[in-house]
């Protein structure tokens, strides 16, 4: 049973390009969640969705940063215009059900901004 | 106010000594979820153990334990048997069942010494 899978693991942006990152959820899991780790800090919630929905995306940037999650394939943020601030590792996860016990992780995508 | 502390930046134990991790929360929610993970320098986030509100007894996962107190509102993870390969960081995090959020503590650096 594979795992979440997040691609690229590692990407390279100049500043004011877009940076797309996708994650791909555990087999049975409907609900993903985007996580922000910034240099030497703990996660930081971004975004909750469920099938075409945004259930919760209070920790997501106003302005630049979008976040989708289609019928059919992976889980999209999508950063546009990046800034050198935005260099960071993307985790994102997934559950089965919204109450679930825990939330799986994937390996992350570090994006460097240049 | 921080939902998860963790004071601790750093930790040594020495190979196959047991080392306790220190993790407090904040919460009025009388349903919460408790959770560690552990991240090594490969960077992904691996569950580790999860301990419900709930639950009377403390969760144990193999060489990891979960010492819960409630009144207290700490939920430190102990390690028993430290290996090499335990060297990592390691987060704490809390789900308040009301809410989709995981919180996440900033983390303890743990290195063990052969």
């Amino acid at each position: 049973n594979a795992g979440v899978m997040q691609n690229p693991r590692h990407l390279v942006r100049r500043r004011g390009q877009e940076a797309r990152l996708r994650c791909s959820p555990m087999k049975g899991h409907s609900h993903v969640y985007w996580y922000r780790q910034l240099p030497e800090e703990g996660l930081k919630f971004m975004v909750y969705l469920q099938k075409e929905n945004i259930i919760d995306e209070s920790g997501m940037p106003k302005e630049r940063f979008s976040a989708e999650f289609p019928k059919e394939g992976p889980s999209i943020l999508r950063i546009q215009q990046v800034v050198r601030g935005d260099s960071a590792a993307y985790f994102c996860a997934s559950s089965p059900i919204s109450t679930g016990n825990t939330i799986y992780f994937g390996e992350g995508s570090w994006l460097t901004v240049v | 106010a921080q939902k998860i502390t963790q004071t601790q930046p750093g930790m040594f134990v020495q190979e196959k000594e047991a080392v306790t991790l220190d993790c407090t929360y904040d919460t009025s929610d009388q349903s919460y979820g408790l959770f560690w993970y552990k991240q090594p320098s490969s960077g992904e986030m691996i569950f580790l153990i999860y301990q419900g509100s709930y639950d009377e007894q403390n969760a144990t996962e193999g060489r990891y334990s979960l010492n819960f107190q409630k009144a207290r509102k700490s939920a430190n993870l102990v390690i028993s048997a430290s290996q090499l390969g335990d060297s990592a960081m390691y987060f704490c995090a809390m789900r308040e069942w009301t809410g989709n959020q995981f919180y996440f503590g900033t983390g303890t650096s743990l290195t063990v010494i052969p």
